[in-house]
């Protein structure tokens, strides 16, 4: 098992540049999310799925589209990127347990 | 606002000895709490979680003891290791919003051999 994978690792972007954040992962979970990482702020919920075709906003939504069309797949999209949305990015899945997320190994984004 | 926060943002601690950490929360209606460790160029990974209708769990050297009248939690490790070295994230949620986690801004511990 893989778990969770993350592409890319790394990416720098100008501002308003677009690019998707890619996840995949392959526990059959129904559920996944997308959270951002910043100094002193913790894990942040930007978007998540609840099954194939069911997306739902999280706290820092704006700037981020998602879609949902398979159980492995859950890409992010950057539309147009600001400087604000430099961060780390991860990727996690769940399962059946109440709150326990496996988390891919992040990409780190930096807009210029 | 933040509704989850881990006051310190750093921990030291001698090899062999017990770590601390703390993390208070606001939001009355968590009542599922996890902690999560994280390494540098990874991912978080699940530690341990607490349910409101209990004070503490344990799991090895990791006891996570839950006070509801002070909307506070903490994590002990006993004893620490080196490879404890890492930073720690606690996180709430309700049980019916399950896995939509609220993080802390985490707390980096470090320890001495």
């Amino acid at each position: 098992n893989a778990g969770v994978t993350q592409t890319p690792k790394f990416q720098v972007l100008k501002t308003g540049q677009s690019m998707t954040l890619q996840c995949a992962q392959d526990m059959n979970h129904e559920y996944m999310s997308w959270y951002r990482q910043d100094p002193g702020m913790g894990l942040r919920l930007i978007h998540y799925s609840v099954g194939a075709g069911i997306t739902d906003q999280g706290e820092v939504p704006n700037g981020y589209n998602v879609s949902r069309s398979t159980t492995e797949d859950f890409p992010l999209r950057l539309l147009s990127a600001a400087p604000s949305q430099t961060s780390v990015y991860f990727c996690a899945s769940s399962g059946d347990r109440v709150g326990e997320q496996y988390f891919g190994p992040g990409t780190r984004l930096t807009v210029t | 606002d933040q509704q989850v926060k881990q006051n310190s943002p750093s921990l030291s601690v001698q090899e062999g000895r017990i770590s601390i950490l703390n993390c208070d929360y606001t939001n009355s209606m968590f009542d599922y709490f996890l902690w999560y460790k994280k390494y540098p160029a990874e991912g978080p990974t699940f530690l341990i979680s607490i349910s409101s209708i209990k004070d503490k769990n344990e799991d090895g050297r990791f006891t996570v003891f839950l006070n509801k009248s002070a909307k506070h939690l903490s994590l002990h490790i006993v004893p620490s290791q080196p490879g404890d070295s890492a930073v720690y994230f606690c996180a709430a949620t309700t049980q019916a919003a399950g896995n939509k986690l609220t993080f802390g801004g985490g707390t980096r511990v470090l320890v001495k051999p």
